[in-house]
């Protein structure tokens, strides 16, 4: 079964200091998508980045980049000069294509910024 | 921007009452989805659609049921509400299934509580 894990539920960072985000995942699909979306308090959950497997370099958003390790299967996320506006859940999510258009979420990781 | 909109954001059944989320999106999105939100849980499908009429069951499909009789509106129904269905609902669409393409837009989510 693919799955993704995310093995801290909840991290805390400064303000403005850098944070790092894990998340492995389990495949044995070749050509595979990868995503990290943020859910805000209350608020609805929206895409912060997404990386092709087939890509080599590191797709980077802004403050937001990934280190995306294949043969590791470790996808975390990087977010740099946090903000308090960061504060979030954040979910690792994999797509493996197909039919079945089923994105398999890890649990989250619950992102405080302390100011 | 996509907007996916759930009608209600907050809904109290009681047990054994039938009860209908409804979902909406306005960018002629193929696909959609309705996702179960808990605690420790992550994110896990309900049931997605590719195309009117169709459905798909995801990874706790029981004790639901969906509609889809028109490309824009995606339903979802507890036939009789138990305590177990608690939870936050989450519906999502994306353009299609295509790789990187299955990018999902959330609603802001339906938080059912079943007394």
């Amino acid at each position: 079964a693919q799955t993704v894990t995310q093995s801290q539920p909840e991290m805390s960072v400064q303000e403005a200091e850098t944070v790092t985000l894990s998340c492995t995942y389990d495949t044995s699909e070749s050509d595979y998508y990868l995503f990290w979306y943020k859910q805000p308090p209350s608020r609805q959950m929206i895409l912060v980045i997404r990386q092709e497997a087939y890509k080599q370099q590191n797709a980077t958003e802004n403050r937001f980049s990934v280190n995306f390790q294949k043969a590791a299967k470790s996808f975390s996320l990087k977010i740099s000069d946090s903000q308090l506006g960061d504060a979030a859940m954040y979910f690792c999510a994999s797509y493996w294509g197909g039919s079945q258009g089923n994105l398999i979420f890890g649990k989250g990781t619950k992102l405080s910024v302390k100011p | 921007d996509v907007k996916v909109t759930q009608s209600s954001r907050y809904l109290v059944k009681r047990t054994g009452e039938k009860v209908f989320l409804e979902c909406v999106q306005d960018m002629d999105h193929e696909n959609m989805f309705w996702y179960r939100q808990d605690p420790g849980l992550g994110l896990r499908l309900i049931y997605f659609s590719y195309d009117v009429k169709m459905k798909e069951k995801g990874d706790i499909p029981e004790g639901y049921s969906v509609s889809r009789e028109k490309k824009e509106r995606f339903s979802l129904i507890l036939e009789s509400a138990s305590t177990n269905q608690t939870s936050m609902y989450l519906c999502a669409s994306s353009l299609d299934l295509a790789g990187g393409t299955n990018v999902l837009t959330f609603g802001a989510g339906s938080r059912l509580t079943v007394l």
